[in-house]
């Protein structure tokens, strides 16, 4: 069954410290997507980014980077130099396809909630 | 830049009334998508619509939800008989080719 664990439920984090939240996904699909959303308090959710399951190239965009293995079915994040605005849950999920061509759903994993502390 | 949007911000209601919650999907897109989470629980998957029709449903979505496109913008999900159960929030989405979505900012809907 397809599945996401993102083991960490809650980190605490003093302001310009790096950290890193873990993914770990399960599939059966040989090509599928991953994916970070980040919910601040506001509630909306916000894509951060996606990644296809035949590009393992490590991507940055700005403090945020991504790391994916596919390995050992890993996809991280890491911010550098966090920010008090960088405070919210973040959410990996995996997308599933329903049927035939490109329409999937999300599998989403709990979530990690990250406050970033001045 | 062209964002999903969603009303009401917040619905309460009484068990067994119906509600109607609205989005406004980005306008180019051909795929929408209903999700929930309850308060501090996972986001779950509730439906899939295209070529204005269902493409997939979860358990979840029983027969009292529905889901319509009445007009070409909005794509509404209908409870009929709410539950306290349903009190949760509901966010739409919309993806152009089926492979990223974005969300709407949710409706909160409180069931009393």
């Amino acid at each position: 069954a397809q599945k996401v664990t993102q083991a960490q439920t809650e980190i605490s984090v003093v302001e310009k410290e790096d950290v890193t939240l873990d993914c770990v996904y399960e599939t059966r699909d040989t090509t599928y997507y991953l994916f970070w959303y980040k919910q601040p308090p506001s509630g909306e959710l916000v894509f951060l980014i996606r990644r296809n399951s035949f590009d393992e190239q490590n991507e940055i965009s700005g403090r945020y980077s991504w790391n994916f293995q596919k390995s050992t079915s890993s996809f991280n994040f890491t911010i550098t130099a966090s920010q008090v605005v960088d405070s919210a849950v973040y959410f990996c999920a995996l997308s599933e396809v329903l049927n035939a061509g490109n329409n999937r759903k999300l599998i989403w994993g709990l979530g990690t909630s990250l406050a970033v502390n001045p | 830049e062209p964002e999903v949007t969603q009303t009401p911000s917040h619905q309460v209601t009484q068990m067994g009334q119906e509600v109607i919650l609205r989005c406004v999907p980005i306008s180019n897109h051909l795929y929408f998508y209903w999700y929930r989470q309850i308060l501090g629980q996972k986001v779950e998957f509730l439906v899939s619509f295209y070529n204005n029709e269902i493409s997939e449903k979860s358990e979840i979505f029983d027969d009292q939800f529905s889901v319509e496109r009445p007009d070409g913008s909005n794509f509404t999900l209908k409870i009929r008989s709410t539950k306290l159960e349903d009190s949760a929030m509901y966010f739409c989405a919309s993806s152009e080719s089926g492979r990223t979505q974005y969300f709407g900012p949710g409706t909160r809907l409180t069931v009393l």
